[in-house]
């Protein structure tokens, strides 16, 4: 079966700080792989996908990048940590024809 | 570009039915989905419909697609307290492997005893 490890699962770092959040996906090849964020209260939005290696498609202009250096792995990047980047980010994955999204546990990023 | 509407919250009756409701505007989606979210956790497929399918029944879940109208709906049979939770909609743009998933902003349901 699909499974999506994201780490670590809560984290609170300064504003101004690096940051790199980790995703790794088992049981399946070549997944479109995505990233969301929810601020608190609202909805999903996506932030960015990628349909292979090295291919990352933006959604929305931030402070932040994101990497696919394996088929399997997504890291979620920033140079320099906002307040407003708090929220909680989820990755995401799903096979060829997004027959199904599977997601991980969520990292809970405080900025402060 | 591709949007998709839900309520923001629906408060129901223990035993009673919910339905909670979602349109989507890509007239190209494949498949849609509801996910759930519980308090502090990620999201849980509850199910997902093909886009030639009108309806997909799963125990207590009804899901009801109109094409025509781009509007999707999950009914909830004997709504429990466990069913207390965000329920995100979401849509999927068809075959093509750049097709993004969007997501609805969450109808947060609330049980009442």
């Amino acid at each position: 079966s699909q499974t999506i490890h994201q780490w670590p699962a809560t984290l609170v770092q300064p504003v101004g700080s690096p940051l790199s959040l980790e995703c790794t996906v088992e049981g399946t090849s070549n997944p479109n792989l995505y990233w969301y964020r929810q601020a608190a209260g609202r909805g999903l939005q996506l932030l960015f996908y990628s349909v292979g290696i090295g291919q990352i498609s933006s959604e929305v202009p931030q402070n932040l990048s994101a990497s696919r250096p394996q088929d399997r792995q997504f890291i979620l990047s920033s140079k320099k940590l906002l307040l407003s980047d708090s929220g909680f980010y989820l990755c995401a994955g799903a096979g060829s024809g997004n027959t199904e999204a599977f997601f991980g546990q969520g990292t809970r990023l405080t900025v402060v | 570009g591709e949007d998709v509407e839900q309520s923001l919250f629906l408060s129901v009756r223990e035993g009673d039915s919910s339905v909670i409701n979602c349109t989507y505007t890509d007239s190209s989606s494949t498949y849609l989905y509801w996910y759930k979210q519980e308090p502090g956790a990620g999201l849980q497929l509850l199910t997902y419909i093909f886009s030639n399918m009108d309806m997909k029944q799963d125990q207590r879940l009804t899901v009801l697609l109109n094409k025509k109208d781009k509007h999707l709906s999950l009914r909830i049979a004997d709504t429990q307290t466990g069913d207390s939770a965000i329920y995100f909609c979401a849509d999927s743009g068809g075959y093509s492997s750049a097709s993004k998933i969007i997501f609805g902003s969450g109808t947060r349901l609330s049980i009442r005893p």
